[in-house]
């Protein structure tokens, strides 16, 4: 099946630093990949929708030159997050959709990033 | 997830049938999905369904979808205690992934 990796799962930042984090599609390629964020007990928020090749989607609300993404290959997604506050601290999820003709728009998720904020 | 509803808890016994409900509001939806997370992991793609189907069984797993009342089920037959995790269903009308709230299932002994 169609496996999508996060990295690193777990980081830990002081107040003002950025931190990046990695999604990669491993065995497929992903044209799309979408970036969520999840509270505790919550749904998950979408983001952004990150195009390869191209200036990523922000949804309303989600600050662009905070929430830095970066589609460089058909495999790899970026999100780094600036300047980070403690407030930014929640669980990052990406997911991939699968590109070819035959693709149902299913979106394979990673296994999520747990950011802390001190 | 406004668009999306779902009762946010179910518990069953172990061995028991589970019946997690979902309604969407959006029929332009080519496909409807379940996700599956447990605790501190990403979403599992438990199964989808196309939706000019009625009913789609996969081993344990049965999804039924009621298009004219825009409801769609997912039963998981002799539940186990693996199977205790939040429960996402998905609709994606604009090919983004639209969620419920999720359903916490707690499996009892």
């Amino acid at each position: 099946g169609a496996v999508v990796s996060q990295h690193p799962s777990r980081v830990i930042c002081k107040s003002g630093t950025s931190v990046k984090i990695e999604c990669r599609s491993l065995d497929f390629q992903a044209t799309t990949m979408f970036w969520y964020r999840q509270f505790p007990k919550k749904s998950l928020m979408l983001m952004a929708t990150s195009n390869e090749g191209s200036k990523a989607t922000y949804e309303q609300g989600v600050e662009k030159d905070k929430f830095l993404i970066n589609h460089a290959s058909l495999t790899l997604s970026t999100l780094t997050v600036t300047s980070a506050h403690p407030e930014d601290s929640s669980f990052y999820i990406c997911s991939a959709r699968e590109t070819g003709p035959i693709s149902t728009d299913t979106q394979y998720f990673g296994p999520g990033t747990r950011l802390t904020v001190l | 997830g406004e668009d999306v509803e779902q009762s946010l808890f179910l518990s069953v016994r172990e061995g028991d049938s589970s019946v997690i409900n979902c309604t969407y509001t959006d029929s332009s939806s080519t496909y409807l999905y379940w996700y599956k997370q447990e605790p501190g992991a990403g979403l599992q793609l438990l199964t989808y369904i196309f939706s000019n189907m009625d009913m789609k069984q996969d081993q344990r797993l049965t999804v039924l979808l009621n298009k004219k009342d825009k409801h769609l089920s997912l039963r998981i037959a002799d539940t186990q205690t693996g199977d205790s995790a939040i429960y996402f269903c998905a609709e994606s009308p604009t090919r983004q992934l639209t969620f419920g709230s999720g359903t916490q299932l707690t499996v009892l002994p």
